[in-house]
C-alpha cells in the first residue's frame, strides 16, 4: 500500500537549518507530484511547496520562498525539504503528501504521511 | 492568491443530523475543490475530490457539490466518528490554499 514516512524533525534555534525527508513506498514515486503541507500547533493547514514528477517544476508559498527548497531523488524514492533561516513561526508538523498526477496543480491530495514535528525555539 | 472561506467555523450537531459546510473561493476555480477530514493527532483524510467525487473507501453519507466559487460538503446523517475538523482546498493553481477549517462538535 502507499506509504509516506517523514523524518528529520526536531528542535532547532531560530536562524538555523534543518532538512526533512520523506520516504515513499507502495507506488511508482517518479510518476507523481509531491507536496509539503504544514500545520502549526492548534492551527489549520498551510501548503508549503510542490515538486513535479521529474523535479523540473517547483512552487513555494510566499511564507517560505527563498528560505526553503524542495527536491527529490527518484532513484531513492525520497522527497526532501531543506529549510534554512528558520523562524519561530515555522514551528509546525510537516506532512509529505502525494498528488496522483505528475504535475503540480489540479489534483487531489490522496495520501498523507504521518507528519514530523519541527519546533523552532531559542 | 485564491482565498478559501469556510462557514461556519464551528458547528454543534447531534448523531443523525444532516450537516452542511460551505466553502467560497475568492475567484473561480471550476471544480478543483477537495474536502478533507482531520481528527486530533492524525493526518488529514481525503473525502471528496473535484467538488463532488467520493474518494474510494469514504462512506456515501458524505457528498459534495458546487462549481466556480461556491461549494458545499454535506453529511447526510452524522455518525459518532464524523466529529472532526473539515477543510476545503483549491488545487486549481499555486499557491494551493485551504479554508480555515470547520470544527464539528457533538451537541
Amino acid at each position: 500500500q502507499v506509504q509516506l514516512v517523514e523524518s528529520g524533525g526536531g528542535v532547532v534555534q531560530p536562524g538555523r537549518s534543518l532538512r526533512l525527508s520523506c520516504a515513499a513506498s507502495g507506488f511508482t514515486f517518479s510518476y507523481y507530484a509531491i507536496h509539503w503541507v504544514r500545520q502549526a500547533p492548534g492551527k489549520g493547514l498551510e501548503w508549503v511547496a510542490v515538486i513535479s514528477f521529474n523535479g523540473n517544476d517547483k512552487y513555494y508559498a510566499d511564507s517560505v520562498k527563498g528560505r526553503f527548497t524542495i527536491s527529490r531523488d527518484n532513484s531513492k524514492n525520497t522527497l526532501y525539504l531543506q529549510m534554512n533561516s528558520l523562524r519561530v513561526e515555522d514551528t509546525a508538523t510537516y506532512y509529505c503528501v502525494r498528488a496522483p498526477r505528475p504535475h503540480t496543480t489540479m489534483a487531489k491530495f490522496d495520501h498523507w504521511g504521518q507528519g514530523t514535528l519541527v519546533t523552532v525555539s531559542s | 492568491d485564491i482565498q478559501m472561506t469556510q462557514s461556519p467555523s464551528s458547528l454543534s450537531a447531534s448523531v443523525g443530523d444532516r450537516v452542511t459546510i460551505t466553502c467560497r473561493a475568492s475567484q473561480p476555480i471550476t471544480r478543483y475543490l477537495n474536502w478533507y477530514q482531520q481528527k486530533p493527532g492524525k493526518a488529514p483524510n481525503l473525502l471528496i475530490y473535484a467538488a463532488s467525487s467520493l474518494q474510494s473507501g469514504v462512506p456515501s453519507r458524505f457528498s459534495g457539490s458546487g462549481s466556480g466559487t461556491d461549494f458545499t460538503l454535506t453529511i447526510s446523517s452524522l455518525q459518532p466518528e464524523d466529529f472532526a475538523t473539515y477543510y476545503c482546498q483549491q488545487s486549481y493553481t499555486t499557491p494551493i490554499t485551504f479554508g480555515q477549517g470547520t470544527r464539528l462538535e457533538i451537541k
